[in-house]
């Protein structure tokens, strides 16, 4: 069964850094997506992205986050100089963007600012 | 605007029982809705979903969930759960777009289920 694959799992920088979060979304989907869940909390938007840009974005998505798609492949999303408080479990996901389709998420990247 | 609201933030079950989570939703238009279940330290798995027809739709691992639009509700069922339905449990409506689909979640319901 195709599969939405994150990597890495558990990423550990220091605060002032860049960080890049990669994404493997499944091959014949279109449309791509980042969400973000602090630990306890709700799953929050980040940004969606179809061809070739962003599509919509949430306030929580600044100038220091940035998605690319730089090959055929991979989504990635690259927050720039990282604050304790983008620590949190991110998600990428996919979808065919067919009307009434789901969403297909990947297993998460844990992000720890420290 | 959408929205999702999940008024449980925390439901404690006997195994064996039956479970009710309770979803609410906001939308303009007609809604397409879906149940995620997250396992701890995994990501978001579809449960089911609803987009049209039949408004009891049945799931994966025994769920169900009934959609009643003069209540806004979209509540996921199971008859009798087992000890490894203990998860998160994320409501979400989505939305239609020309760029695509958007997905707003509820902030969640953590099951717990006891011996």
């Amino acid at each position: 069964e195709p599969e939405v694959t994150q990597t890495p799992s558990h990423q550990v920088t220091q605060m002032g850094q860049e960080v890049i979060l990669r994404c493997v979304p499944i091959s014949n989907h279109l449309y791509f997506y980042w969400y973000r869940q602090i630990l306890g909390q709700k799953v929050e938007f980040l940004v969606s992205f179809y061809n070739n840009e962003i599509s919509e974005k949430s306030e929580i998505f600044d100038d220091q986050f940035s998605v690319e798609r730089p090959d055929g492949s991979n989504f990635t999303l690259k927050i720039r100089s990282t604050k304790l408080e983008d620590s949190a479990m991110y998600f990428c996901a996919s979808s065919d963007g067919g009307f009434g389709t789901e969403a297909f998420f990947g297993q998460g990247t844990r992000l720890t600012v420290v | 605007a959408q929205s999702v609201t999940q008024p449980d933030i925390h439901i404690t079950v006997s195994e064996g029982a039956s479970l009710e989570l309770r979803c609410n939703y906001s939308y303009g238009a007609t809604p397409y809705l879906f149940w995620y279940v997250q396992s701890p330290g995994q990501g978001l798995q579809l449960l089911l979903k609803y987009f049209s027809g039949d408004t009891l739709v049945q799931g994966i691992k025994g769920f169900e969930a009934e959609f009643k639009r003069s209540q806004s509700s979209f509540n996921l069922r199971k008859p009798s759960v087992h000890w490894s339905d203990a998860a998160e449990y994320f409501c979400a409506v989505g939305a239609h777009r020309n760029t695509g689909n958007q997905f707003y979640f509820g902030t969640g319901t953590s099951l717990t289920v006891i011996p």
